[in-house]
């Protein structure tokens, strides 16, 4: 079975323009999350997908940034526009909604650089 | 916010030594999970704790909720080269069902 994956693995742009993260969660998990490392910080919770809908957003940073989870498949996120303080790994998560534990798994993230 | 106070930061260990790293928090937890990220992946998780002074293990790990619900810790037996990682101590659920909390880290090296 195939695990979350992430889309591109790594990418370089400079202050100001668009950048646009696609993940693509484990078939049949409901669950999707966003997360993100900026350097020297913790992995911190960015927002919660329960099929398309948007559970949680309460780690989403501002309004530069849109998350979407059309069909309830895959999700992007969108930066708009870029910042320096953008930068760092951004993790996508997805899990069952089921179970004791619910685990996440984690997809292998997205470097982000803005320069 | 939630914040987790995990240490060391960063050890650097010789081959079959053992390794014991722990996670604080100002309030209580219902359950406590520890997660490890090899390079350039994801965090995988290793444990998960749900009871107040629960020891659990997963092979040369080792993993115990504290009594006071505040606190856990991981040992790591017999080191190897691939126990080479950071090590993480997570928060699951509370306000938001699902939200994950992480710890800062701790960073391992093992020579052989």
């Amino acid at each position: 079975e195939a695990g979350v994956t992430q889309f591109p693995s790594h990418s370089v742009i400079e202050k100001g323009q668009t950048v646009t993260l696609r993940c693509d969660p484990i078939s049949g998990h409901d669950n999707l999350y966003w997360y993100r490392r900026v350097m020297g910080k913790e992995i911190k919770f960015l927002l919660h997908f329960v099929k398309e809908s948007k559970q949680d957003e309460s780690g989403m940073p501002n309004n530069r940034f849109l998350a979407e989870r059309t069909g309830g498949t895959y999700s992007t996120l969108k930066v708009q526009p870029a910042e320096l303080e953008d930068s760092g790994v951004y993790f996508c998560a997805s899990s069952q909604g089921r179970g004791r534990i619910d685990e996440q798994f984690f997809g292998p993230g997205t470097r982000l650089t803005v320069l | 916010g939630q914040q987790l106070n995990q240490s060391p930061q960063s050890m650097f260990i010789q081959e079959g030594e053992d390794v014991s790293m722990n996670c604080t928090s100002s309030s209580i937890f219902n359950t406590w999970l520890w997660y490890k990220q090899d390079p350039g992946e994801g965090p995988v998780l290793l444990i998960a704790l749900y009871k107040a002074g629960e020891l659990t293990s997963n092979g040369r790990l080792t993993a115990q909720f504290g009594i006071t619900r505040k606190d856990s810790f991981l040992n790591i037996s017999a080191s190897i080269p691939s126990d080479v990682g950071i090590y993480f101590c997570v928060r699951a659920g509370g306000t938001s069902y699902g939200k994950l909390t992480f710890g800062q880290g701790t960073i391992l090296t093992v020579h052989p």
